[in-house]
């Protein structure tokens, strides 16, 4: 099982700062396998990114994905109000596993 | 536009069994599998396993062996998830998904709105 280890567990920003996720894969796993997702309270996660850097449809620029091997980051240029929620990264490559969420609020 | 809608909250007694629904629409529905997610109280996601809606084979991971069974009804676009022998600890919201359109990426665009089922005497 590929075991992904997400970083930090809460991150604490105002809006406009720019914040910065980090995911780990227990071992190396293909780029076009990593993707990132939004959860809101009370809601289903919802898709951001996919194949490490691509932006799913109607999700703003201010997302980007970027990494490969086992490193991989969610950085959100500058945070909106709607922004703060919890973020998951996913492996596909062998079979699926989900990071254990970090949690951006508002300091 | 593709939707999948899920069947209501549920509270049941240990012991008991549920069966939750996840209606599809907005595409051809034996085109792409039905995978199926948990999330616990305050925890994070945890995927279940799949259902070829193809073959109607499902694919159960480890430590939803045993209890869980995904089924189908094609004729209605429906995929099903049963659990038997219900314990405190199923208690959570489980959430049906599908991957990417034209299959451009295996991550899981479209999501259900979750079922929240709750285990209690």
């Amino acid at each position: 099982e590929i075991i992904m280890t997400q970083s930090p567990a809460t991150l604490s920003l105002s809006p406009g700062e720019r914040a910065t996720l980090s995911c780990r894969a227990s071992q190396s796993v293909s780029s076009s396998s990593l993707s990132w997702y939004q959860q809101k309270p009370g809601q289903a996660p919802r898709l951001l990114i996919y194949g490490a850097s691509t932006r799913a449809t109607g999700i703003p620029a201010r997302f980007s994905g970027s990494g490969s091997g086992t490193d991989f980051t969610l950085t959100i240029s500058s945070l909106q109000p709607e922004d703060f929620a919890v973020y998951y990264c996913q492996q596909d490559y062998n079979l699926r596993t989900f990071g254990q969420g970090t949690k951006v609020e508002i300091k | 536009q593709v939707q999948l809608v899920q069947s209501g909250s549920e509270l049941k007694k240990p012991g008991a069994s549920v069966k939750v629904s996840c209606k599809a629409s907005g595409y051809t529905f034996t085109s792409y599998d039905i995978d199926w997610v948990r999330q616990a109280p305050g925890q994070g996601l945890e995927w279940m396993g799949w259902i070829n809606t193809n073959t109607g084979n499902p694919t159960y991971v480890q430590g939803f062996t045993g209890r869980f069974v995904f089924s189908l009804d094609t004729s209605v676009s429906t995929a099903y998830l049963q659990i038997s022998s219900l314990k405190a600890e199923d208690t959570a919201v489980y959430y049906c998904a599908r991957v990417y359109d034209n299959r451009a990426s295996n991550a899981f665009q479209h999501w259900g709105q979750g079922t929240l089922v709750t285990v209690s005497s």
